[in-house]
């Protein structure tokens, strides 16, 4: 059964240092999501991608965050400067109409 | 603005019974979705089942089904005959077809299955 990859499973870095985290979609879903959960927190929506371009993007995706689809498969957030406050699980979604399925995450620790 | 509320933080329930896990939404668009994932202590996001506010028939998938009262906003889960493995929280989701897909989730409920 397809499912959605992301690559790394967990990422160490140092505040201010930047982070690429990698998703692989299903290979026949056009919708393609970033979230994040805070630990113990619910899930955020921080951003939604389609025919290559954002569709749209909440309040936490400032312009620290940008995403990219740079082939026809990877879909990738980077974080330009981290900070502490962006520890988190980031999950990738994707779907082809209705529902979305998640990544196993990458859990993102920045000290 | 949309928003799911999920009231109870924890539930138990005995292996092989049922269980309702509550969701309430709130919306001014008429076309949405309505989601179950559930999440195991591993992390994961695990799809359970989908509504369509347009859909006429409640969503079963499996063991799961979800119950839909549109009028009074709730989509809540029904587990049947819960098995050990079912232990997870559980987060309820919406979506408005208006507004791009993106997911809306609610705080969650933590079920857990005594043997």
């Amino acid at each position: 059964e397809p499912e959605v990859t992301q690559t790394p499973s967990h990422q160490v870095t140092q505040m201010g240092q930047e982070v690429i985290l990698r998703c692989v979609p299903i290979s026949n879903h056009l919708y393609f999501y970033w979230y994040r959960q805070i630990l113990g927190q619910k899930v955020e929506f921080l951003v939604s991608f389609y025919n290559n371009e954002i569709s749209e993007k909440s309040e936490i995706f400032d312009d620290q965050f940008s995403v990219e689809r740079p082939d026809g498969s990877n879909f990738t957030l980077k974080i330009r400067s981290t900070k502490l406050e962006d520890s988190a699980m980031y999950f990738c979604a994707s779907s082809e109409r209705y529902e979305q399925y998640f990544g196993p995450g990458t859990r993102l620790t920045v000290t | 603005a949309q928003k799911i509320t999920q009231t109870q933080p924890g539930m138990f329930v005995q292996e092989k019974e049922a269980v309702t896990l509550d969701c309430t939404y709130d919306t001014s668009d008429q076309s949405y979705g309505l989601f179950w994932y559930k999440q195991p202590s591993s992390g994961e996001m695990i799809f359970l089942i989908y509504q369509g506010s347009y859909d006429e028939q409640n969503a079963t998938e499996g063991r799961y089904s979800l119950n839909f009262q549109k009028a009074r906003k709730s989509a809540n889960l029904v587990i049947s005959a819960s098995q050990l493995g079912d232990s997870a929280m559980y987060f309820c989701a919406m979506t408005s077809y208006n507004q791009g897909g993106k997911l809306i989730f609610g705080q969650g409920t933590e079920l857990s299955v005594k043997p």
